[in-house]
């Protein structure tokens, strides 16, 4: 099992480029999350999901979308990206509730906006 | 905002003491997470406490938890330098969420 993969690893963009980082996820699990780090920082939710098709906002959702078309991948878009954009961006999944709520985190994205 | 602070920001040990982190934070939870995150690397998950446990241990690894005074703790003993990362607490509640404190940086040196 590849675990959690994502996708870029790097990127840099310009002010008012768009851009999609994917998620994927081979555990077959319910419940994927989008965080950000900032430096010195620990994780600040962006968005998650609880099932295919579903999303809800976390605590820093302004500027960034998501989608959830399948079960496996998890996408957050940057439609028009902003220099306080710049981050490592981690997805991370986790079975379902009631099982043991572990999280399984990605190696991260490094984003940086010109 | 974030849930849970930790204490210290950082430290810095010999190999073979014993480092103990501290975590407090201010709601009720379900449970408690400790995370360690090497350079450059995503979140890997040490252990979890549930809010009715009071001290669990894992390998090196003991982690106390006082719901009284909203704080829990991680030792790591004989440390290592592999140990040299930064670790973070994550509580538990509703809504199949974490909330992450802003983490130790614990430096092992040689």
């Amino acid at each position: 099992n590849a675990g959690v993969t994502q996708t870029p690893k790097f990127r840099v963009l310009k002010t008012g480029q768009s851009m999609t980082l994917l998620c994927a996820q081979d555990m077959n699990h319910e419940y994927m999350y989008w965080y950000r780090q900032d430096p010195g920082m620990g994780l600040r939710l962006i968005h998650y999901s609880v099932g295919e098709g579903t999303t809800a906002k976390g605590e820093v959702p302004d500027g960034y979308n998501v989608s959830r078309l399948k079960k496996q991948n998890f996408l957050l878009g940057l439609e028009s990206a902003a220099p306080s954009q710049t981050s490592v961006y981690f997805c991370a999944s986790r079975p379902p509730a009631g099982s043991y709520n572990e999280q399984f985190f990605g190696p991260g994205t490094r984003l940086t906006v010109l | 905002s974030q849930q849970g602070e930790e204490d210290p920001q950082a430290l810095s040990i010999q190999e073979g003491e014993n480092a103990t982190m501290n975590c407090s934070y201010k709601t009720s939870i379900n449970n408690l997470q400790w995370y360690r995150q090497n350079s450059g690397r995503g979140l890997v998950h040490l252990i979890l406490i549930r809010s009715n446990e009071r001290e669990k241990h894992s390998g090196r690894l003991r982690v106390t938890l006082d719901t009284s005074k909203k704080s829990s703790s991680l030792l790591i003993t004989a440390s290592r330098a592999a140990d040299t990362a930064s670790y973070f607490c994550a509580t538990g509640g509703g809504a199949q969420k974490l909330v992450f404190g802003q983490g130790t940086r614990l430096t092992i040196n040689p």
